[in-house]
């Protein structure tokens, strides 16, 4: 069983809309979770953290945690063609290191 | 504002030597990390370092790798006889070991084996 799985994408959205990205994470123990951007032969940039159970909202960015459900998502608002990058989801499954997912590749057509 | 920097950003190498791979992490972070990420597949953990230890590692970190931390500042990777299936972007992170573990990304090493 794979330890984080994003739905798999690609997902093109247009500009305006609101691209939903989910993740779903395996470890029931997991504490912190983080969505990282990247973009296409550059490294992970960290946008999200996400500790507790609900919403998080920074700027156009809403993440949502559902430990319950073992459930992660990124809503992104308003999106803009600079949003186009790949979405990774990361678990941190103890101190000392994360597990990402495969990402999701997000598009947003102009 | 305070970044994990890297050098070289690429690296070639013959296969079968031995490359070493430099990170600055950022100045007050405690915990230091290396991953990987092969061409169009998901970033993969390889070792996490804290207290002039290595806390964590994968499979993948077999003995073709080490790491260290030589003065204050530094962090690398040595990679021992090089294989073709070792060309990969390498990213360092560091995170400052609060118990959100934050943990920001350098710039990466690409690294091609021939």
């Amino acid at each position: 069983q794979k330890e984080v799985e994003q739905n798999s994408g690609p997902l093109s959205v247009p500009e305006g809309a609101i691209a939903s990205l989910n993740c779903t994470y395996s470890d029931r123990g997991s504490q912190s979770f983080f969505w990282y951007r990247q973009y296409s032969g550059k490294s992970p940039e960290l946008i999200m953290s996400i500790y507790s159970n609900g919403d998080k909202e920074d700027g156009r960015f809403t993440a949502q945690l559902n430990k319950a459900s073992q459930y992660v998502s990124l809503l992104i608002r308003d999106s803009q063609p600079s949003d186009s990058a790949t979405y990774l989801c990361a678990v941190n499954m103890n101190d000392y290191k994360l597990s990402f997912g495969a990402g999701t590749t997000v598009t947003v057509r102009a | 504002e305070p970044e994990v920097t890297q050098t070289p950003s690429h690296q070639v190498t013959q296969m079968g030597q031995e490359v070493i791979l430099r990170c600055v992490p950022i100045s007050n972070h405690l915990y230091f990390y290396w991953y990987r990420q092969i061409l169009g597949q998901k970033v993969e953990f390889l070792v996490s370092f804290y207290n002039n230890e290595i806390s964590e590692k994968s499979e993948i970190f077999d003995d073709q790798f080490s790491v260290e931390r030589p003065d204050g500042s530094n962090f690398t990777l040595k990679i021992r006889s090089t294989k073709l299936e070792d060309s990969a972007m390498y990213f360092c992170a560091s995170s400052d070991g609060s118990s959100n573990t934050e943990a920001f990304f350098g710039q990466g090493t690409r690294l091609t084996v021939v």
